[in-house]
This record gives C-alpha cells, sequence and structure tokens, in this order.
C-alpha cells in the first residue's frame, strides 16, 4: 500500500510571508511528485510537478524533493491572501500500488491573513 | 489543457436509492479515473476506467457498489448505488495531460439522507 502523510493543519500566516507544505510518503519507487491547489467547491487544480530530487521554480512557487528521505515540499513566497486553499500533495500510482491514478495526501488548508 | 464538466454539481438523496455522476470532457482521452474526496480525509482513487474495457477498482472498491460506464473517449459515468449515509462525499473525475493527471471536474457533492 502506497501511503502519502500530510498535516491538515489549518496553517495560518500573514500576507507577505513564506509559506512551507510538507509531505512524506512511503514508496521509495516512485519519481514523479505532485502539488495541486484546490479552492473551496472547486476540483483540484494542477500547480507543480517535480521528477525525482531536486528543486523546481514556478513564479513565486518552488517545489522540492528529497528521495533519501521521502520527503516533498512547496514553498510559497510572497504570500498572498488569494494564496488561501487546500494544497494536496500526490505520488503517481494508485494507492494499491497500481501504476494508474494517483495517491494524494489529505491536503493542507492554507490561510494567508490580509 | 482539458475542460471537464461534471454533473451534477451537487445532490441529496435518499438512502438505498442511487446516482449516476456523468463527466464530459471535451477531447478524446484515453484513460479516465473517477476520486472520492471524504471530509477530513485523502482524495481516495475509487477506479480507473479505459475505453472498451472493464474499469479497474482500487481495494475497497467494487463495481456492485461503484458501476462504471466508458462508452466513448469523451464521456464516463460513475454510479453510487444503493446510498448510505457514508457514501455522503464529493466525487470527481479527472482525466490525463500526458503522463501525468493534471485535469479534475469540479466535483458533485453528494449528501445521502
Amino acid at each position: 500500500q502506497k501511503e502519502v502523510e500530510q498535516d491538515p493543519g489549518p496553517l495560518s500566516v500573514p500576507e507577505g510571508a513564506i509559506v512551507s507544505l510538507n509531505c512524506t510518503y512511503s514508496n521509495s519507487a516512485f519519481q514523479y511528485f505532485m502539488w495541486y491547489r484546490q479552492y473551496s467547491r472547486k476540483g483540484p487544480e494542477l500547480l507543480m510537478y517535480t521528477y525525482s530530487s531536486g528543486n523546481k521554480e514556478d513564479g513565486r512557487f518552488t517545489a522540492q524533493v528529497d528521495k533519501s528521505s521521502k520527503y516533498i515540499s512547496l514553498f510559497i513566497r510572497d504570500s498572498q491572501p488569494s494564496d488561501s486553499a487546500t494544497y494536496l500533495c500526490a505520488t503517481e500510482g494508485g494507492p494499491g500500488g497500481g501504476a494508474d491514478g494517483l495517491t494524494f495526501g489529505k491536503g493542507t488548508h492554507l490561510i494567508i491573513q490580509p | 489543457s482539458a475542460v471537464i464538466s461534471q454533473k451534477p454539481s451537487r445532490d441529496i438523496c435518499q438512502r438505498g436509492t442511487s446516482l449516476t455522476i456523468q463527466c464530459q470532457v471535451d477531447s478524446q482521452v484515453t484513460m479516465m479515473f473517477w476520486y472520492r474526496q471524504q471530509p477530513g480525509q485523502s482524495l481516495t482513487l475509487i477506479a480507473t476506467a479505459n475505453q472498451g474495457s472493464e474499469a479497474t477498482y482500487e481495494s475497497g472498491f467494487v463495481i456492485d457498489k461503484f458501476p462504471i460506464s466508458r462508452p466513448n473517449l469523451t464521456f464516463s459515468t460513475l454510479t453510487v448505488s444503493n446510498m448510505s449515509p457514508e457514501d455522503s462525499s464529493i466525487y470527481l473525475c479527472s482525466v490525463n495531460s500526458g503522463y501525468l493527471q493534471a485535469f479534475f471536474g469540479q466535483g458533485t457533492r453528494l449528501t445521502v439522507v
């Protein structure tokens, strides 16, 4: 069985702060890691994905993977109230270990205070 | 990008009845995925649906409870059968963009009373 652990929060920070969101995963075989953002009453939207270890940057967002510790992170710089949402991490492959679908963490509810 | 239309957006149903959720994509896709999102829980894969073949179900989900149809490359349905309050959840369909799943529908918020 695959597992992805994520602190559900809520995480509340002031506007402009740097936000750090984190997940751990159990299956060392997988290479792709995704971050989704989900606004209330909406479907998840893909923010970023990374392959293997290392960093990937996109504007104010940086995704980081440390495969040695099975740890994935999403950093948000200069956080804005519009960043308030639930952030979901995911790894490739279904929860039963199959190659299809994704396995998600529970999501972290982020609140950016104006 | 793919645009996914999911219907209904929400429903309140009596226990023991069934609800069919529709997912329409604006482009042809090989695989479609159905997920359940229960309060406080992870988004959980129910099954993978390929056109022309039986859906593949994850552990804990069975065809009798969640029958899926995939009649063509742009459409799929998920039926929640013989509902109980424990089936109250958000149900989402998703499609691949290349190797990665990138697009989700808006979800169907189901309440069973």
